[in-house]
């Protein structure tokens, strides 16, 4: 079966760094591109940033462009969300997901909670 | 950016009851669409896959979905109490994804 764990949310003041991290088991990154989804309190899914198959294209939402950057090592089967210039509306629970060439975030992680607040 | 349009934002049903969920995409996605259900406190779970094909493990006796292009539907039939969460529509098109801002279902 497969299985995401994510990691790495803490409380962060406004302006600061955290880095995230997803391990997948049950499949390898080599095969599946990856996403990160977050959801804010209450609030709907928003897609945040994807990597694909080959670990050469990455996509981001345009909220997070230039500060957030989306990796994988293959080695360890992980895939990393390196958040940086936190802002309070970044607060949210990050889910990654395991992508599928038919449909998008197939499997999902059970999230980790980034906090901005000073 | 493509907008996904979800219809209604939450809905009453009696258990027993036929469910319908819209998902209008501002342009044409082919069949790029998925849904998604989130029990309360959970994370999100696919339903179905490209606009139509079932999860492995997902009830066919309940759940379907159909569309293409502009035009998705999500249909629960004879909804269960397990089934009220919310629902959301993905496309993956194109980039960015973006997903319709969900459907809350309640029991009535």
């Amino acid at each position: 079966d497969v299985q995401l764990v994510e990691s790495g949310g803490a409380l962060v003041r406004p302006g600061g760094s955290l880095r995230l991290s997803c391990v997948g088991s049950g499949f390898t990154l080599r095969e599946y591109g990856m996403s990160w989804v977050r959801q804010a309190p209450g609030k709907g899914l928003e897609w945040v940033a994807n990597i694909d198959l080959f670990g050469s294209e990455r996509h981001y939402v345009d909220s997070v462009k230039g500060r957030f950057t989306i990796s994988r090592d293959i080695a360890t089967n992980s895939v990393f969300l390196q958040m940086n210039s936190l802002r309070a509306e970044d607060s949210a629970l990050y889910y990654c997901a395991r992508d599928t060439p038919n449909g998008g975030a197939a499997d999902w992680g059970q999230g980790t909670l980034v906090t901005v607040s000073s | 950016d493509i907008q996904m349009t979800q219809s209604p934002s939450s809905l009453s049903a009696f258990v027993g009851d036929r469910v319908t969920i819209i998902c209008r995409a501002s342009q044409g996605i082919r069949h790029d669409l998925s849904w998604h259900q989130q029990l309360p406190g959970k994370a999100p779970k696919r339903l179905i896959y490209a606009a139509s094909k079932l999860q492995s493990g997902v009830p066919s006796e309940r759940f379907s979905g159909s569309g293409s292009e502009t035009e998705f539907t999500l249909t629960i039939d004879n909804i269960q109490p397990e089934d009220f969460a919310t629902y959301y529509c993905l496309q993956h098109n194109s980039y960015p994804r973006t997903f319709g801002q969900g459907t809350k279902v309640e029991i009535k």
